[in-house]
This record gives structure tokens, sequence and C-alpha cells, in this order.
């Protein structure tokens, strides 16, 4: 299979514990986005990375939100100290990234469903 | 911010009938992406617009980019139960953001 994989697909929790979701592009894909969705609404974009490099982060992710791509490959998302609030769908994306992101396809992973108790 | 509305949030029709969602930007688009999302699943891409007034067609789909690259529309011909799911646009002002809107779900009675 060479699509978007995350792992785990399903993590229940419980209230103030930490969390880290990962991540793997299609091999070739230069650029990786993170989004978070809840029922009944669109992927919320949260940040995204060109190789190695996080450019752009959205202000609505909050100091407890982290996320890395150490060798450009697959990333990862921690949360830290999770609310209830923070229980949703949290999809990655990877793109070929052409740098005119014209044309730009992304190709979204199953995604991993968070449950906050 | 950039802000994407669709609408309708929720279309029921019957099998045979067309079917029509809109998207609107609040700023100008560089471009707009279509996406369809069964129920269970994740998003998957259906077609990108980059040209101002464009129009693509693929089967019983057809996509329009608005002449000012603020609005788009996805029409479906003849719907088949196998179109149920939510239709999202997501548009880019900046490479390498895409805002969605909150999509449109359609179900097909048959």
């Amino acid at each position: 299979d060479t699509g978007v994989s995350q792992n785990p697909r399903h993590k229940i929790t419980k209230r103030g514990q930490n969390v880290t979701f990962r991540c793997d592009p299609i091999s070739e894909h230069n650029r990786l986005y993170w989004y978070r969705q809840t029922l009944g609404q669109g992927p919320e974009f949260l940040t995204y990375f060109q190789n190695e490099a996080q450019l752009e982060k959205s202000r609505l992710l909050s100091d407890r939100f982290s996320a890395e791509r150490p060798k450009g490959s697959f990333s990862t998302l921690e949360i830290q100290r999770t609310e209830q609030g923070d229980s949703a769908m949290y999809l990655c994306a990877s793109s070929l990234g052409s740098g005119l992101h014209v044309g730009d396809t992304q190709y979204f992973g199953p995604g991993t469903r968070l449950t906050v108790l | 911010g950039q802000q994407v509305m669709q609408i309708p949030q929720y279309q029921h029709v019957q099998e045979g009938e067309d079917f029509t969602t809109y998207c609107n930007s609040s700023t100008t688009l560089s471009n707009i992406q279509w996406y369809k999302q069964r129920p269970g699943g994740h998003p998957v891409f259906l077609i990108q617009l980059v040209k101002s007034g464009e129009v693509k067609k693929q089967k019983r789909l057809t996509f329009q980019f608005g002449e000012a690259k603020k609005n788009s529309s996805l029409h479906i011909t003849a719907t088949q139960t196998t179109d149920v799911g939510t239709y999202f646009c997501a548009g880019d002002t900046n490479a390498g953001k895409s805002t969605f809107g909150d999509g449109t779900t359609l179900t097909v009675k048959p």
C-alpha cells in the first residue's frame, strides 16, 4: 500500500494525558499537513511541513500541540495535557509540494480518532 | 481570516435528480479543490480548478470556478446512490494552506 498511513487509528485517553500520533506520507511527497475534523465540520488546518521545515502553524493551535517531521519523512503530532475539547479526528495529508502549489493535490490518510474522557 | 462557506449544508434527492453545491470564499483564491468524503471515510481529492471561469467535467460531475475566483460550484447530473457523501471545497490563498468549507452532505433515495 503506497497511500498515506496513520497510527493509531483510534485512541482513547483520559483528560490530562499526553498522546502522540504518527503519519507516514506517500514516499515521494515533500509536503505533509495535519488537520483536525469534528462531526459536521470540514477539516481544520493545523500545520504543514515542507520536507522537515514546519512552514505554517494555525493560530488555533495551542501550545499544547506540537508537530515534528525530523527527517522529512514521517511526522508526529503530540497533544499534551489533553482536554475533552481535543476529541476529534486528526487527519494527515501529503502532497508532492510543487513550488507554485498549483496542482498540489493532497492525499489524505484514514485519520486517528481521538476520544478524551 | 479567510472563510469558505458552502451551501446547502444538507441535500436529499431522489435517485436520478440533479444536485448542486456552492462554495463561496471571503477572499480571492489562487485555486480551489473539491473533495468527497464517504461516511466513515477520509476526504478524497476530486479536482482542482485554477483559472478564472474554468469549467471541468468528470463524467456526471461538472465543476466551475467563478470569474472573480471567489466562488465555485459542483453539479452532479442524474445522481446515483454511489454519490452519497459529503462534498467539501477547499480554497488556497497562499501556497501550503487550504481552508475547507464545512461541506454539503448528499443523501440519495433509491
